[in-house]
């Protein structure tokens, strides 16, 4: 089982240029999340989706937009990107949308992105 | 506002005992979790607490005060590849996950 997968690994982009980062889970899982985690910082929440269809702002959503077509796909697209958006991206996925258990995140392995 | 305090840097001897302690101040509390990360790697779930007291996983036990805003990781019998960065976040009323900035302990032989 794949788990998370997420692409691509690593990119250079020019300010001003768009870009969307793709994030895939075969978990079934009904919540996704995209995070950034910059050093000396914990990760902080971009956009989540607690179902597919429906999809809501996390602590720092300004630059991000996201849709949620279907179960499976949570793509992150950064319209005009900045340099301070330069970051490791991680996507992660969850079972339940609140409450009931533990609704343990399960991480992909990141994108790493340099805006230039 | 919210907040999750880790130390930033530890440093422990192979085979000895560490505990990696979290303080938090958050709207709510559904659990708090801890994870691991090495370097370039993803975070990686290690335990989950939602009630008071310690929670034992082999060599990983976690430990809760809801009380006191606190709760720590022990790791017992280091091993050189325990050497990673421990994430502790705390789920808040919004059922959000507020994030530490992480503890990188560093093992020493």
């Amino acid at each position: 089982t794949a788990g998370i997968t997420q692409a691509p690994t690593s990119q250079i982009l020019a300010a001003g240029r768009s870009m969307t980062l793709r994030c895939t889970q075969d978990m079934r899982h009904n919540a996704m999340y995209w995070y950034r985690q910059d050093l000396g910082l914990g990760l902080r929440l971009i956009h989540y989706s607690n179902t597919a269809g429906t999809t809501g702002k996390g602590e720092v959503p300004d630059g991000y937009s996201v849709s949620r077509a279907n179960t499976d796909d949570f793509p992150l697209t950064l319209a005009s990107a900045v340099p301070s958006q330069t970051s490791v991206y991680f996507c992660a996925s969850s079972d339940s949308i609140a409450g009931g258990g533990t609704d343990t995140q399960y991480f992909g392995p990141g994108t790493r992105l340099t805006v230039l | 506002g919210q907040n999750i305090d880790q130390p930033t840097e530890m440093t422990a001897t192979e085979g000895a005992i560490v505990q990696i302690n979290c303080t938090y101040q958050t709207s709510g509390f559904n659990g708090l979790f801890w994870y691991q990360q090495h370097a370039g790697e993803a975070p990686t779930f290690l335990s989950y607490n939602v009630l008071d007291g310690l929670e034992e996983k082999g060599r990983f036990s976690s430990f809760l005060s809801r009380s006191k805003g606190y709760s720590y990781l022990l790791l017992k019998e280091l091993q050189m590849k325990d050497s990673a960065s421990y994430l502790c976040a705390v789920r808040d009323s919004n059922y959000q996950l507020i994030w530490g900035a992480g503890t990188k302990l560093i093992i020493k032989p």
